[in-house]
């Protein structure tokens, strides 16, 4: 398997446009979560999907932030209009079945809003 | 909830001296315990994981952990490090346990170890 599939690696945008961040999970997940890093506020879980359906989007820090499953193989993050604040590395993770087991990480999105 | 709590934002150290990393959780309820490796411009990658049973638990790389309950601790070891070794290092507390917030993680802030020659 390839691992988790994270696209773009690296996004550069003028704030106020629209950005869209794809994930694919490893085949036979169930679980699929998306993470911010950022210098000040480290790790943060954003919105987690369970069989494609959110679970806990808590973590989503505003309406411009919005995260869609279609399917088990694809999920996307968009942030509609970007601001400078909202960049950050963006990591997407999935997991097999229970919160006992490992959740693998994609290589990440840089994002920078100019 | 949960937290995590990683005093240690850099540890600098010689190659093949042992290191050990700190990491303290709180709550109140039964967790399961994680360490996650950070190399640059990578995603994270488990080490190694605590859900029940032996308190010192063995991961890759040599790495191993002991979960302290009274302590509320887990922290990580190595006995001698290399260079390659060097990389950021997070805590991870999931929980309560057999509940659907189990299937949460919450971080550390993460140290940077560098080992250095």
């Amino acid at each position: 398997d390839a691992g988790v599939i994270q696209s773009p690696r690296h996004e550069v945008t003028e704030m106020g446009q629209e950005v869209t961040l794809r994930c694919k999970p490893i085949s036979g997940h169930d679980y699929l979560f998306w993470y911010r890093q950022t210098m000040m506020r480290g790790l943060e879980l954003l919105i987690y999907f369970n069989n494609n359906v959110p679970i806990d989007d808590s973590g989503m820090p505003e309406d411009r932030f919005s995260a869609k499953m279609p399917n088990a193989s694809f999920s996307t993050l968009k942030i509609q209009p970007s601001e400078p604040r909202d960049s950050a590395v963006y990591f997407c993770a999935s997991s097999f079945d229970s919160g006992r087991n490992e959740q693998f990480f994609g290589p990440g999105t840089r994002l920078t809003v100019l | 909830a949960q937290s995590v709590t990683q005093l240690d934002s850099q540890v600098p150290v010689f190659e093949e001296a042992p290191v050990e990393l700190r990491c303290n959780y709180s709550s109140s309820v039964s967790v399961y315990l994680f360490w996650y490796v950070q190399y640059p411009n990578q995603g994270l990658q488990l080490l190694l994981k605590y859900l029940s049973g032996s308190t010192l638990v063995k991961g890759i790389n040599g790495f191993e952990a002991e979960f302290n309950k009274s302590q509320t601790s887990f922290h990580l070891r190595k006995p001698s490090v290399h260079i390659s070794d060097t990389a950021e290092y997070f805590c991870a507390v999931s929980g309560p346990v057999l509940m659907d917030s189990s299937y949460k993680l919450i971080f550390g802030s993460g140290t940077r170890l560098l080992v250095r020659p």
